[in-house]
């Protein structure tokens, strides 16, 4: 089955500087690549996704990037604010059906 | 449009006894899945419905668990007999299948076994 590596497990910059979360996942046939952001208490929440026809997806402040090839994609978060703390999970899902395999998380912190 | 709605949002028991999660998916949305989330093996999928007939269980941990999904607005996960591990926030996610992917979570059952 399909297997989703996520680096690193944490992660603290300052206010204002950039985050990146890579993960790397093992199934060729996976071409659904999900972002969710998930705060304390609460419900993971989706907040990008990528489809394998593309390389590259932006949503404001948050970016998206995908290498097939080396079956790997990361989560470019720019401009950080103290809102952006969270736990961050990416996923991936096979061409067959949508089921989700998680990466093990990655809890951001942001400094003011 | 209301959201994945789970119940209890928490739910307090003692070892040994049957526990009963409930999910209502969006409407419309024709695949459901289980999720359970702790601390130590993060976000592990259950069980998932494709058109209210179970795909895949392999995430089931043991026969304990169970789960069904009588109609499209409605399903269940039973634990029993329920132990101390099984302690965990247990979340309900839908979506649509039919060519698009995105999942949507409920705002999960926090269980707790004693």
């Amino acid at each position: 089955g399909e297997n989703v590596e996520q680096h690193p497990s944490t992660l603290s910059v300052q206010e204002g500087d950039s985050a990146v979360i890579k993960c790397t996942y093992s199934d060729s046939a996976s071409n659904y690549f999900p972002w969710y952001k998930q705060e304390l208490g609460k419900r993971p929440q989706l907040i990008i996704d990528i489809r394998s026809n593309v390389g590259e997806k932006k949503d404001q402040r948050i970016a998206v990037t995908l290498n097939k090839t080396a079956k790997h994609f990361s989560l470019h978060i720019t401009e950080t604010q103290p809102e952006d703390s969270a736990v961050y999970f990416c996923a991936a899902s096979p061409a067959a059906g949508n089921k989700l395999t998680f990466g093990g998380g990655t809890r951001v912190l942001v400094k003011p | 449009d209301a959201g994945v709605i789970q119940s209890p949002r928490h739910e307090v028991t003692e070892m040994g006894q049957e526990v009963t999660l409930r999910c209502k998916p969006i409407s419309g949305h024709n695949s459901l899945f289980w999720y359970r989330q702790t601390m130590m093996r993060g976000l592990e999928l259950l069980i998932y419905f494709n058109n209210n007939v179970p795909i895949d269980d392999s995430g089931m941990p043991e026969d304990r668990f169970s789960a069904k999904m009588p109609n499209a607005s409605f399903s269940t996960l039973k634990i029993q007999p329920s132990e101390p591990r099984d302690s965990a926030v247990y979340f309900c996610a839908s979506s649509f299948s039919g060519g698009r992917y995105e999942q949507y979570f409920g705002p999960g059952t926090r269980l707790t076994v004693t």
